[in-house]
């Protein structure tokens, strides 16, 4: 198994420009979900999914999108680029959240510029 | 309400130094989980452990250790003679707050502890 694979690794983006940050899983993992790592702020999340179809907002959703059309992949798009958006971001998934038990497999990053 | 704190930031010791990484949490749930996740300098996290609400047992992993005590709504790590490969930062979880959007659980992360073992 991959696990959770992301790309691009590193990207560099001009303010205004649009993007889309590709997730995919290959553990037939129900919950997916995609945070930013920011200096001093921990890991905050951006907007999760339950299945495929089925997504809603976490802690900073502005200025990002989602869709889910399968079961392996979780896109993230940026619709305007902002420099606010400069950071790490992270795909993460899990067997199933409908428990509690269930730890988050993550992927390896994505390390977003935006000038 | 669902809360993880970490209040260390950054601790910083020499090689063969035991180190506590604290953790404590807040939840009004009688049913949770609790993780810990490390992220080395190549940047992945890594799931460690976890542990549920009604187990208070310690556990030893080789130089790691995991204290849960519900009492104080703490749950630490200790490293017996740190090295210096522990470097790295450590974030602890809860299960989180229950969703109504499918019926899931979305896990509360603390903010991390940075860790640098000096050889």
């Amino acid at each position: 198994n991959a696990g959770v694979t992301q790309t691009p690794k590193f990207q560099v983006l001009k303010t205004g420009q649009s993007m889309t940050l590709q997730c995919a899983q290959d553990m037939n993992h129900e919950y997916m979900s995609w945070y930013r790592q920011d200096p001093g702020m921990g890991l905050r999340l951006i907007h999760y999914s339950v299945g495929a179809g089925i997504t809603d907002q976490g802690e900073v959703p502005n200025g990002y999108n989602v869709s889910r059309s399968t079961t392996e992949d979780f896109p993230l798009r940026l619709l305007s680029a902002a420099p606010s958006q400069t950071s790490v971001y992270f795909c993460a998934s899990s067997y199933s959240q409908r428990e509690a038990r269930n730890e988050q497999f993550f992927g390896p990053g994505t390390r977003l510029t935006v000038l | 309400a669902q809360k993880v704190t970490q209040a260390q930031t950054e601790i910083s010791v020499v090689e063969k130094e035991d180190v506590t990484l604290d953790c404590v949490y807040e939840t009004r749930d009688t049913t949770y989980y609790l993780f810990w996740y490390k992220q080395p300098p190549s940047g992945e996290l890594v799931f460690l452990i976890r542990r549920n609400s009604f187990d208070e047992q310690n556990e030893i992993s080789g130089r790691y250790s995991w204290n849960f005590q519900k009492s104080t709504s703490s749950f630490n790590f200790t490293i017996t003679a740190s090295q210096v490969v522990d470097s790295a930062v450590y974030f602890c979880a809860l299960s989180g707050r229950w969703s109504l959007l499918g019926g899931s659980y979305i896990p509360t992360f603390g903010r991390g502890t940075s860790l640098i073992v000096h050889p």
